[in-house]
């Protein structure tokens, strides 16, 4: 089975520092990975993947995220916060062959962004 | 814009309740499903649909039920609602024609139900 484990809750940082979110999968099969970034109010929207290759993936507004498979981690990271990077962020896996077609999905972690 | 819609975005009802969420997708894709979102817990899938003759129990499904009338609408009912339905309810949806094995999902804006 699959499971996705996202370390905090909550992680505020300062504006301008580094950003890391992190997530740990648990799969018997080589996964794809993904990150999705809720702003407040709005759906999900898919920030990067990682289907197969390269194991640094690069997504949108300054982030990416490396697969590290000896690790099980797929962590989130941005060199420079900005404020409107606050909102919550959900690491989720699916098999490579669609189990059944699904996500699962972390708990979530929501980023503050301090002034 | 190939959208993803929900209706309504807000709905306050009463424990006993029936009530429908409704999902519209402009997209093409074959593949809808069904979440809710709690505080702590993540998104939980409630159930997906492979195309209009094919709809699947998710994890947790209880409570619940579905229709797919045709492609691009998939709603979810509530026969009879309960407080701890109280969530945050989002429909997604995945082509599996252009991409088979990868499974992202694109989301509507979610619709906040509120049972008393």
């Amino acid at each position: 089975a699959q499971s996705v484990t996202q370390l905090g809750s909550h992680v505020s940082v300062s504006e301008g520092a580094l950003v890391l979110l992190r997530c740990n999968y648990s799969s018997s099969v080589p996964p794809y990975l993904f990150w999705y970034v809720q702003y407040p109010n709005q759906g999900l929207q898919l920030l990067l993947k990682y289907t197969t290759g390269a194991t640094l993936v690069k997504g949108i507004n300054g982030f990416e995220a490396e697969f590290k498979k000896s690790e099980t981690s797929f962590h989130l990271t941005k060199p420079s916060a900005h404020m409107s990077d606050a909102a919550e962020y959900f690491c989720a896996v699916s098999r490579i062959y669609n189990q059944g077609g699904k996500l699962i999905f972390g708990q979530g972690t929501e980023l503050s962004v301090k002034p | 814009d190939a959208d993803v819609t929900q209706t309504p975005r807000n709905r306050i009802t009463k424990t006993g309740k029936r009530i429908m969420l409704e999902c519209s997708q402009t997209k093409g894709h074959d593949r809808m499903y069904w979440y809710r979102q709690d505080p702590g817990l993540g998104l939980r899938l409630i159930y997906y649909s492979f195309d209009v003759k094919d709809i699947n129990k998710g994890e947790i499904s209880d409570g619940y039920s579905v229709s797919r009338q045709a492609q691009a609408k998939f709603s979810l009912s509530l026969e009879s609602a309960i407080p701890n339905q109280t969530a945050l309810y989002f429909c997604a949806t995945s082509d599996s024609r252009r991409d088979r094995a990868r499974n992202e999902q694109f989301f509507g804006p979610g619709t906040r139900l509120t049972v008393l």
